[in-house]
């Protein structure tokens, strides 16, 4: 069966850092890639998808994911994190061939940003 | 715009009870989908609607759980003799033509 991982729980990093969250599937094949950000008292929102082609993909709010066929992850990554930036992010994908919207998620990944 | 639309948002009820949860997709959007997540976990899958019909519900964990989109539009979520593992937030997306999930805020379901 598919699976995500995220090994990290929780990532706490200061204001301005850089940051990269990380995340490896277990599937027969490449699936659809996802990232996706949920603040306290809102909706999960799409950060950034991969469907097929360059594998560094630029998403919404400054973040990027790059896919590695040879490691099977699906690393997010921004350059310079800002206050706003804590909250729970979640990888996710979807089989090939099924809905988009039928996804595995990780457990997430809550990040902590100080001052 | 109006985004996805869940109501109730915080469900109260004892064991054994039945409850509804409804959603409200984003105009247009044909497809529907019903997860699930427990404190500490991402979202699970359970079931996904094209249309009026339930294209997918291998997500159910039982057959205490079922859904209904009888118009093509607003969805329930339904859950019959509840049990205090059915506590979670029940999460409703819908999907765009790209393939983009938009997602509700969730209804949070507390079996006491």
């Amino acid at each position: 069966a598919q699976s995500v991982t995220q090994p990290d729980i929780h990532i706490t990093v200061s204001e301005g850092a850089s940051l990269e969250l990380r995340c490896n599937y277990s599937y027969g094949a490449t699936p659809y890639l996802f990232w996706y950000v949920q603040s306290p008292g809102q909706g999960l929102q799409l950060l950034l998808k991969y469907f097929s082609g360059d594998t560094l993909v630029q998403g919404i709010k400054g973040f990027e994911a790059e896919f590695k066929r040879s490691q099977s992850s699906f690393n997010l990554r921004k350059p310079s994190v800002h206050w706003s930036d804590a909250a729970e992010y979640f990888c996710a994908v979807a089989t090939r061939g099924t809905s988009y919207g039928k996804l595995t998620f990780g457990q997430g990944t809550i990040l902590t940003v100080h001052p | 715009g109006a985004g996805v639309s869940q109501t109730p948002s915080n469900k109260v009820t004892e064991k054994g009870k039945y409850v509804e949860l409804r959603c409200d997709p984003i105009s247009g959007h044909t497809a529907l989908y019903w997860y699930r997540q427990s404190l500490g976990q991402g979202p699970e899958f359970l079931i996904y609607f094209q249309g009026t019909g339930a294209a997918d519900d291998s997500g159910l964990p039982n057959d205490r759980f079922f859904a209904v989109r009888p118009e093509g539009s607003v969805s329930t979520l339904k859950i019959q003799r509840t049990e205090r593992g059915d506590s979670a937030v029940y999460l409703c997306a819908s999907r765009d033509s790209s393939g983009e999930l938009f997602f509700g805020e969730g209804s949070r379901l507390t079996v006491l």
